[in-house]
């Protein structure tokens, strides 16, 4: 059982277009961290959110981290093909260093 | 950030042999993970290296079977021991502070 779930697993958009990632718990999290991997490469880290309800922005990115700490979106405002890759979410739990990861969403933005 | 080397960036082994995976960090970090990612999947933890003893393993990896080196702050080893198909997969390195935080390129391990 995957204890982060995230949704869609795969999404194919044309560029100019707008998208939702999810990443869901019955979980608390510490922290949550959303990465972009792109093939042939390792994971690169996007964002680290910290508190409930927080919402951070990386030009295009709009990262929110659920009021209860148990989920977090990212939305993409007028997708480019440079966006397509690997997303995954990562949480913390409670004190452990340990990073959980998501089941990755795909992403594959057309010209 | 820190920059990870992470080596040899792909190979292709024989069933039965091993191979080891060097990651050399350019600043000493707290703390050093290996994972495991099956192509265009999510990431499994293997174990945590520790600097001067024996490195912590999750739950069905073991150390006969992926011996860790962390000699010092910037450098870490992962050994595949006697590899089968089932071995083939993409090895990250990972460092952070208090966490994992950021990762190399990684190896892409193929077991033929």
């Amino acid at each position: 059982t995957q204890l982060l779930e995230q949704s869609p697993q795969f999404l194919s958009i044309q560029e100019g277009e707008n998208l939702t990632v999810y990443c869901n718990s019955s979980s608390v999290f510490s922290s949550l961290q959303w990465y972009r991997q792109e093939p042939g490469e390792g994971p690169v880290l996007l964002v680290t959110v910290v508190t409930g309800g927080e919402v951070k922005k990386l030009k295009r990115l709009t990262f929110q981290f659920g009021d209860a700490r148990k989920d977090s979106s990212l939305h993409i405002t007028a997708a480019q093909p440079g966006d397509t890759g690997l997303y995954l979410c990562a949480g913390r739990r409670d004190s452990s260093y340990k990073l959980i990861f998501g089941s990755g969403t795909r992403l594959l933005v057309r010209p | 950030s820190a920059v990870i080397s992470q080596k040899p960036s792909r190979d292709i082994c024989q069933r039965g042999t091993s191979l080891t995976i060097q990651c050399q960090v350019d600043s000493q970090v707290t703390m050093m993970f290996w994972y495991r990612q099956q192509p265009g999947q999510s990431l499994t933890l293997i174990a945590t290296a520790n600097q001067g003893s024996e490195a912590t393993y999750e739950s069905g990896f073991v150390i006969d079977k992926f011996p860790i080196s962390r000699p010092n702050l910037t450098f870490s080893t992962l050994t595949v021991s006697n590899m089968s198909p089932e071995d083939s997969s993409i090895y990250l390195c990972s460092v952070g502070w208090d966490s994992p935080l950021h990762f190399g390129n990684g190896t892409r391990l193929t077991v033929t």
